[in-house]
């Protein structure tokens, strides 16, 4: 991911929509990718991965698109609920490393 | 599934002194992991690399004997805050990277430590 500032981009979204949310990445040698939701106070808590060689996979109510060619990763959250209210990280790998960059995050605000 | 583990999850202290964060996987061996300092609203920055038996590489701008890191065992590693200053507050987070059977590691992150230095 590129951490790219001090702002958090916030997503609102009404509860019982989908969300959307997007990454852009730098390193076109990155092989791997990860979602990772942060609540407050917590660590990061894994939600989806992909891997370079596929440009789509799907999870339970969530799914992962990943675009090489613009170097851009997004996360869809099916039917969104309040408790999917919190920070997403984008994370890349590059090299087969054990290494992740961090995106700068978006926080997503379920409203009722 | 994998569970790592971080203690304590949050400490308030007199500035100049010295505090030690544990990091422990719980169910499996870590021969590597990651600490992290996150600034409130930011993401997550590498701070270190920790491994097991060997001294721990250092990001471009991180402290070495400001942030001491030890991997003594395959299960645990540690942060040292050494003599601790106001500007040094801040969430601090390991990761520790089990292998799957694909060669892909999914960072599995502690809970975190929130640091507030008086």
């Amino acid at each position: 991911g590129e951490s790219v500032g001090l702002h958090l981009p916030t997503l609102s979204v009404q509860e019982g929509d989908n969300s959307i949310i997007n990454c852009a990445y730098s390193n076109s040698a990155s092989d791997y990718f990860i979602w990772y939701k942060q609540e407050s106070g917590k660590g990061p808590q894994f939600i989806i991965d992909i891997r370079s060689n596929m440009d789509k996979r799907q999870g339970q109510r969530v799914t992962v698109l990943l675009n090489k060619t613009v170097k851009h990763l997004s996360l869809q959250i099916a039917a969104t609920q309040p408790g999917d209210s919190a920070v997403y990280f984008c994370a890349d790998r590059y090299n087969y490393g054990q290494n992740f960059v961090f995106g700068p995050g978006t926080r997503l605000s379920v409203l009722p | 599934g994998a569970v790592v583990s971080q203690h304590p999850s949050w400490v308030i202290c007199k500035s100049g002194t010295s505090v030690k964060i544990e990091c422990r996987s719980l169910d499996f061996q870590a021969t590597t992991m990651f600490w992290y300092r996150q600034f409130p609203k930011q993401s997550l920055m590498l701070m270190a690399t920790s491994n097991e038996g060997s001294k721990a590489t250092y990001e471009q701008g991180v402290e070495k004997d400001k942030f001491l890191i030890n991997h003594a065992s395959l299960t645990l590693s540690t942060l040292t805050v050494t003599s601790a200053h106001p500007e040094d507050s801040s969430f601090y987070i390991c990761s520790a990277p089990p292998r799957d059977r694909g060669g892909n590691q999914p960072q599995h992150f502690g809970d975190g430590t929130r640091l507030s230095i008086l």
